[in-house]
């Protein structure tokens, strides 16, 4: 099954605090990406992970890809009332011609 | 200016009247997809095209049709809407085999009553 895993599915904090997270699968990722989405919009991606042990930092978000390819974090620093979201980790299918999206995890940040 | 497009925004139908929602693109993208995002279960795909006059059956197609008449243009038919139909629907394209980025409309809410 290409079935992804995310956790935790709900959270809120207080501006300021940092945020993690979570995608697993039983599979591998071929690649994996992670995707944000705003109340009445579609999703963005945020970042793409290709190899196994990939770090990826984008201001002060970093973005890591597990070693064995089946899971990865995504942390937010000082998280901001702009950060909230649903935070969605995607796979391309083994035929990679469609994502396969996890259910998301759904931040909210008080200010 | 929205690269991928979807009308209508929003709409209500009746039980078993028929529905057509409608996506545009002018990324020049191949890959077109209809998904669906219903609370709970993230984003389902419905049916995808990776050429025009072509589609192909997603994870949940049962209850849908999908047209593609050119390369910018991707329909979703619901021929007999259901109650289970209402969602928020997201169209959406990427330039091509891989579907790594992914460019999403804005979306379009069906309530079907």
């Amino acid at each position: 099954t290409q079935r992804l895993e995310q956790s935790p599915r709900f959270l809120s904090i207080q501006e300021g605090q940092d945020f993690t997270a979570r995608c697993s699968s039983s599979t591998t990722f071929p690649q994996l990406y992670w995707y944000r989405q705003v109340p009445r919009e579609g999703p963005v991606i945020l970042v793409t992970l290709v190899k196994s042990g990939e770090v990826k930092e984008q201001r002060r978000m970093t973005a890591k890809f597990g070693e064995a390819r089946k899971n990865s974090s995504l942390f937010i620093a000082r998280a901001q009332p702009g950060d909230a979201g649903i935070y969605f980790c995607t796979r391309a299918s083994s035929s990679f011609s469609k994502l396969v999206f996890g259910q998301g995890t759904s931040l909210s940040v008080v200010p | 200016e929205a690269a991928v497009t979807q009308s209508p925004r929003s709409k209500v139908a009746v039980t078993g009247g028929k529905v057509t929602l409608s996506c545009h693109q002018t990324n020049n993208h191949d890959y077109m997809y209809w998904y669906r995002q219903d609370t709970g279960h993230g984003l389902r795909l419905i049916h995808y095209s990776y050429v025009a006059d072509s589609t192909e059956k997603g994870d949940i197609p049962d209850g849908y049709k999908a047209s593609r008449p050119s390369q910018e243009n991707f329909s979703l038919i619901l021929e007999l809407a259901s109650l289970s139909q209402t969602a928020v629907y997201f169209c959406a394209s990427s330039e091509g085999q891989g579907a790594g980025q992914l460019y999403f409309g804005e979306g379009s809410k069906l309530t079907v009553l």
